[in-house]
Parts: structure tokens; C-alpha cells; sequence
């Protein structure tokens, strides 16, 4: 199956400093791109989804200004959390659809582990 | 909106069957069918573009009927490696996939 990676795996960063998540497909070239966070034991909430060469949608309640989403090429999307605070601690998923690979599947990244302190 | 799945949580004994089912209180699409172990990301199992769309892979297998707005993946013969906890994922219309709420799936030796 299509793979994709993100970077890094796990992060502790003090509070007020800002992370930045990588995804990246590696086989395929993704068209969109989706960033979920999942807190334990619950679901996964859609934050944004970005399109390549465009802005990043975000979804109701999400500050876009808070977290920074850039698709910059067919295999990468980052995301930014600006001035974390503890309640920004969770698990980060991205996942990418393909282009090549049937519209509608999603490819999961492995995630990613923010805690703030 | 988020569709519904159920149920919460259920434990089977090894070689025991379940049935986990995800209601729509919109028009589907698409539904597609993740597994998730603890600490790790969801992983695919299937995606149902059609209604009345039935697929399966090994002993996972699930059914889309478009006209109840539902979805069920049917588990059978678990083994312990089905473990985990499996999510619905509904397309509506447009590139967005919203997730129901998890369905705690424990097989027991």
C-alpha cells in the first residue's frame, strides 16, 4: 500500500514555543492532504484539509492562525502549532489521498506525539 | 455531522463473530472501514463506493447500503490480531472524510 511518513515522531516542547509536523507521501503523489487530532481515547477530528499550490480549509472551531498548515508539493504538507500550550498536547495524524492511486482512499501517517509542558 | 457508530465497545472470545455498524444522517458517498491499535495511526482496511457494494478481505468483510444511509463491517472467526478499535469514515460530498466515534473491539484467547 501507498506509505505515508511523518516527522517527528514525538515532540516535548516547552509552552509558548512553536512545533512544526512534517507529512510526506512517499510513493505516490497526494492531491489533498488532511490533518486530524486525536485525543485519547476518542475519535479522529478533522482540523484542515490542503490542497497543494492553495490554502489550507480548516475546519469550524480550528484557528487557522494558530495552526499553520502549507502543502507546498505533491508529497509534502507541514503543520505548524504556533505558541503551543498544554492543551495543544495530542496525537497529530495526517493522512494524503493519491492522485494515481483511486480518489478516494486515505493513506494514515504514522503520527505524531506533541506534549506541552 | 458525524455518523454513529455501534456499537461503543464489544469483547469476543477467539473464533467469535461481531458486527460493527456506522449510520449516516446524510447521503453517502463513500464509507471506508480503519483499525486502530493503541499508540499507533489508523489503518485501512476497505473503502465502499457503491450502494449495495459488499467487500472482504479475509474474514473482514462489509456492506454499504446506500438507501439506510448505513454501513456495517462484519468481523468473523476473530483472531486476536483483531484487536483494536475501528472507525467508520463517511464522505458526504466534496474531499472530506468525518470519522464516527470508535468501536473498542477486545478478543479474548
Amino acid at each position: 500500500g501507498a506509505v505515508v511518513s511523518q516527522h517527528p515522531s514525538r515532540v516535548i516542547c516547552k509552552s509558548g514555543t512553536s512545533v512544526k509536523i512534517e507529512c510526506r507521501s512517499l510513493d505516490f503523489q497526494a492531491t489533498t492532504m488532511f490533518w486530524y487530532r486525536q485525543f485519547p481515547k476518542q475519535s479522529l477530528m478533522l482540523m484542515a484539509t490542503s490542497n497543494e499550490g492553495s490554502k489550507a480549509t480548516y475546519e469550524q472551531g480550528v484557528e487557522k492562525d494558530k495552526f499553520l498548515i502549507n502543502h507546498a508539493s505533491l508529497t509534502l504538507s507541514t503543520l505548524t502549532v504556533t505558541s503551543a500550550h498544554p492543551e495543544d498536547s495530542s496525537f497529530y495524524i495526517c493522512s494524503a489521498r493519491s492522485r494515481d492511486r483511486g480518489s478516494e482512499t486515505q493513506y494514515f501517517g504514522p503520527g505524531t506525539r506533541l506534549l506541552v509542558l | 455531522q458525524q455518523p454513529v457508530q455501534s456499537p461503543q465497545a464489544v469483547i469476543l472470545r477467539e473464533g467469535e463473530d461481531a458486527v460493527i455498524n456506522c449510520s449516516s444522517s446524510k447521503a453517502l458517498y463513500s464509507v471506508h472501514w480503519y483499525r486502530q491499535k493503541h499508540g499507533e495511526a489508523p489503518v485501512f482496511l476497505m473503502i465502499l463506493l457503491k450502494g449495495g457494494e459488499q467487500k472482504g478481505h479475509e474474514k473482514i468483510s462489509a456492506s454499504f447500503n446506500e438507501k439506510k444511509q448505513q454501513s456495517s463491517l462484519y468481523l468473523t472467526a476473530s483472531q486476536l490480531s483483531y484487536s483494536g478499535t475501528y472507525f467508520c469514515g463517511i464522505n458526504t460530498g466534496g474531499f472530506k472524510t468525518i470519522f464516527g466515534a470508535g468501536t473498542r473491539l477486545f478478543v479474548k484467547a
